[in-house]
């Protein structure tokens, strides 16, 4: 059984690159998240998405960060332009309506702006 | 604002010995408490979780325990064993309120030395 599927695992770049974060989410989940994990703000909510619509991107940083999710597979995050302070860990998570609370994580897309 | 407070930061117990782990939270209108364990290199995995109609879930060697009154909840891990080394977060939600937000404690780094 496939969980949530990220990539890159690893992602090194230069300040200013435009980054492109992956998520396909577990098959017929219809909730899909987005979380950045650092070392001073722990876990962070930046934008969750429901039926593919975007529900609250209330947590979105600042206007280089999107989102997208043209289909119910597949969910995208980008950084434009990336800068040294976005280094963190990118987490894409997704949820089944109606089978409890539960938010089942991906493994991390690990990402450093140098 | 809403927020989640988790202490300690980290807990180092000698194998065998228990564990507890504390949250407090601020929105008296959460009802759902998940708690998640995060191994090196991987993404947050649910462990246990608890609803608010329910003052004490176990699970093997994992116990929360949950009082509203007071709007704080514990982890407990009897007889811990080199494997229960990670960091664990607990998280507070409104289940029923639409947003599906979590809002996560700052984790605790659980060491359990052999």
């Amino acid at each position: 059984d496939a969980g949530v599927i990220q990539s890159p695992r690893h992602e090194v770049t230069e300040m200013g690159q435009e980054v492109t974060l992956r998520c396909k989410p577990i098959s017929g989940h219809d909730y899909l998240f987005w979380y950045r994990q650092t070392m001073m703000r722990g876990l962070e909510l930046l934008i969750y998405f429901n039926n593919n619509v975007p529900i609250d991107d209330s947590g979105m940083p600042e206007d280089r960060f999107s989102a997208k999710m043209p289909n119910a597979s597949f969910s995208t995050l980008k950084i434009q332009p990336s800068e040294p302070r976005d280094s963190a860990v990118y987490f894409c998570a997704s949820r089944l309506q109606g089978s409890g609370n539960t938010i089942y994580f991906g493994e991390g897309s690990w990402l450093t702006v140098v | 604002g809403e927020n989640v407070e988790q202490h300690p930061s980290t807990l180092s117990v000698q194998e065998g010995d228990s564990a507890v782990i504390k949250c407090t939270y601020s929105d008296s209108a959460s009802n759902y408490f998940p708690w998640y364990k995060q191994e090196l290199g991987k993404g947050p995995q649910l462990i246990i979780d608890i609803r608010s109609n329910v003052g004490e879930k176990k699970d093997q060697r994992i116990a929360v325990t949950l009082n509203k009154t007071a709007k704080h909840f514990s982890l407990h891990i009897t007889e811990t064993q080199p494997e229960d080394s990670a960091v664990y977060f607990c998280a507070a939600s409104r289940d029923a309120s639409g947003t599906y937000k979590y809002i996560f404690g700052t984790g605790t780094r659980l060491k359990v030395l052999a």
